[in-house]
């Protein structure tokens, strides 16, 4: 069935360095893919969303570009601050095999250092 | 402010005590999701509702039941909670089905649970 793999965390980075959280998928589709993020004490919320192969999305300076020849939407950030410090969702929604569902990864936490 | 709330925020119960967690949304969606979260395990569904009065099993719905008999309202019930049960719970909704034309979930804050 379809499913999402990140790296594994935690993830440690000092303020304005470069980040990259990997994700890659599988789906018998063709998915749309998300990233989520989850500030401390508080619920997810969308970050950037993906629906078709070689789309880029982008927020907040955050950016994942849908790799359909890799099955990969690898989620980047220039120059990270101290406010990005969360944990971080991959996920993919599949109208072909799982249309009532999205499936997540298992999250990434990112601290950064001052 | 389109949002889904969810009580309570923090709950300890005993082994073997119903309770309910509610959530409710205010945006008229349609779909509606609980989950949890367990370290390592990411988030897991536990049930879902595609409108009033259908609901269905997620990927762990054992101990667990719902109901959808307004739109806006999907409250979580533990008939007897039991200590693997102890974790934290998100209620989620979204105008349709996530599959259909890439339906973004809006989450609730969270409901930490511990059973002892």
């Amino acid at each position: 069935g379809d499913s999402v793999t990140q790296m594994e965390g935690p993830v440690t980075l000092s303020e304005e360095a470069f980040l990259t959280i990997n994700c890659t998928y599988t789906a018998t589709g063709y998915p749309s893919l998300f990233w989520y993020v989850q500030y401390p004490g508080e619920g997810l919320q969308l970050l950037l969303k993906a629906t078709k192969a070689d789309d880029k999305g982008s927020n907040k300076g955050f950016e994942a570009t849908y790799r359909k020849e890799t099955t990969s939407f690898h989620l980047e950030k220039g120059s990270v601050q101290v406010s990005d410090s969360a944990v971080y969702f991959c996920a993919l929604t599949d109208p072909y095999s799982s249309a009532s569902k999205i499936i997540f990864g298992s999250g990434t936490r990112l601290s950064i250092r001052p | 402010e389109a949002q889904v709330t969810q009580n309570p925020r923090y709950l300890i119960t005993v082994t073997g005590k119903k309770l309910t967690v509610t959530c409710s949304q205010n945006m008229n969606h349609e779909y509606m999701s609980w989950y949890r979260q367990d370290p390592g395990l990411g988030l897991r569904q536990i049930y879902y509702s595609m409108n009033v009065e259908v609901t269905d099993k997620g990927d762990v719905p054992e101990g667990y039941k719902v109901s959808r008999k307004e739109k806006r309202n999907f409250p979580l019930i533990l008939e007897s909670p039991s200590p693997n049960q102890t974790s934290l719970y998100f209620c989620a909704s979204s105008q349709n089905t996530p599959g259909s034309g890439a339906n973004v979930l809006t989450f609730g804050a969270g409901s930490r649970l511990t059973v002892l």
